[in-house]
């Protein structure tokens, strides 16, 4: 059964980037795909980008566009979400989660980290 | 953009009654594939979310089966048949092909 295991909490200044990463144990992403989801505090689920099953390429949430960056290393099996030009309001619990499809169903998101705290403050 | 609306966004229910979650589209689910990709997720207090229901109706592996999802088009729903004090959490649909989220509906246990 794959876990997904994501890096610990990080602390940042406000301009700067944080790179959270995921990583797959007792599995891979190959055939299924990956997703980042993010959840500010007292708030609800944002999608943030990922690779899912309508699009060739990782696609990224309008909102965050020029300042997201997903990479998925198989080898390691591994995915890596890096947002840049952080804020206050980036301060939230970032979540990674594998996209599951089959030749018959699209599952969604199926297995999900633990989630990371990313808090940003002067 | 396409906007998921739920409702109640609160919900207080006695162990054993039925509670049901509606989910709004603010465009048609319903892909060039025939399928419509509707999820719903339950976050518990302090967990990551977990997945109930795929494509609209299709119980994730080892969800009860008081849970159950419905709809087409623009409209969908959650059922639970008989409310347990374990379903308490955060319940969230989902669409699957801009990957939106509702806002979440809070399920309470009177």
């Amino acid at each position: 059964q794959v876990q997904l295991v994501q890096s610990g909490a990080e602390v940042k200044k406000p301009g700067s980037s944080v790179k959270v990463s995921c990583k797959a144990s007792g599995g891979t992403f190959s055939s299924h795909g990956i997703s980042w989801v993010r959840q500010a505090p007292g708030q609800g689920l944002e999608w943030m980008g990922g690779m899912i099953p309508f699009f060739d390429t990782t696609h990224y949430a309008q909102k965050f566009q020029g300042r997201i960056t997903i990479i998925t290393d198989e080898s390691t099996t591994t995915s890596y979400m890096e947002l840049s030009r952080l804020r206050s309001e980036d301060t939230a619990v970032y979540y990674c989660a594998r996209e599951a499809m089959d030749s018959d169903h699209y599952y969604g998101m199926d297995v999900w980290g633990q989630g990371t705290s990313v808090t940003v403050s002067s | 953009e396409i906007v998921l609306t739920q409702g109640p966004l609160s919900l207080s229910v006695t162990p054993g009654q039925p509670a049901s979650i509606s989910c709004n589209s603010s465009q048609s689910l319903l892909h060039s594939d025939g399928k419509s990709y509707l999820f719903w997720y339950v976050q518990k207090s302090g967990q990551s979310p977990q997945l109930l229901i795929y494509e609209v109706s299709n119980r994730f592996s080892g969800v009860p089966d008081r849970f159950s999802g419905s709809g087409s088009g623009t409209h969908f729903t959650l059922k639970i048949s008989r409310v347990e004090a374990e379903d308490v959490g955060v319940y969230y649909c989902m669409q699957g092909i801009q990957h939106g989220f509702g806002q979440g509906t809070k399920l309470e246990i009177k």
